[in-house]
């Protein structure tokens, strides 16, 4: 079975911190994802990553970046956590073919008071 | 544009069938995904069309139209834990970007 774990279910800070997303995928998929999720919004994409230290913008990558240096861990970071940066994070992973799935973690809820 | 359509809401009663609809665009066009996402947990993967046509996979079936840029994701017998939001989301990667173009997803609320 395909595992996608997330450092934290859930996560509050303050505006202003830095925070750190971990996402870890045991399964050596080539490509990670790290989506936002807010309700009437949906799921949108802020990066992605296809190889090691490769990353791509993904719709809304402002105020977001990223880094992959394994293969198997792709880390979002919030340089200066803002309030309209509360939302639902959820990392996704998936093998480099045309029509594979992505298969989710379960997700971080963070709350930026 | 890169949009992907389908309802908001729905809702159906336990032991009836329901069909959620997807529209899309076409161009660029390899496949289409439907997911299934209940409340506060992620999305798991429902099904994946490439061809035109239905494909059954036990109570839960999905029909793609190509021509059409249309799907539906159909779900028969439904059960109180069939309540959750569907997604549908195209398959428009090619070399290197590997995004998926996702609708918002379609709340289906089974009632008893």
């Amino acid at each position: 079975d395909v595992k996608v774990t997330q450092s934290s279910r859930y996560l509050v800070k303050r505006t202003g911190e830095k925070v750190f997303l971990e996402c870890v995928q045991d399964m050596d998929h080539e490509n990670m994802f790290w989506y936002r999720q807010d309700p009437g919004l949906g799921l949108r994409l802020i990066y992605f990553s296809y190889d090691v230290k490769m990353k791509e913008k993904g719709d809304i990558p402002e105020g977001y970046s990223v880094s992959r240096e394994k293969k198997e861990r792709f880390s979002l970071i919030l340089e200066s956590a803002s309030t309209n940066q509360t939302s639902m994070y959820l990392c996704a992973s998936s093998l480099s073919v045309r029509g594979e799935t992505q298969y989710f973690g379960p997700g971080t809820r963070l709350l930026v008071l | 544009g890169q949009n992907i359509d389908q309802p908001t809401e729905m809702t159906a009663t336990e032991g009836a069938i329901v069909q959620i609809n997807c529209t899309y665009q076409t161009s660029g066009f390899n496949g289409l995904f439907w997911y299934q996402q209940h409340a506060g947990e992620a999305p798991t993967f429902l099904s994946y069309n490439v061809l035109d046509g239905l494909e059954e996979k036990g109570r839960f079936s999905s029909f793609l139209s190509r021509s059409k840029g249309y799907s539906y994701l159909l779900l028969k017998e439904l059960q109180m834990k069939d309540s959750a939001s569907y997604l549908c989301a195209s398959d428009r990667t090619a070399g290197n970007n590997r995004k998926l173009i996702w609708g918002l997803g379609t709340s289906l609320a089974v009632n008893p």
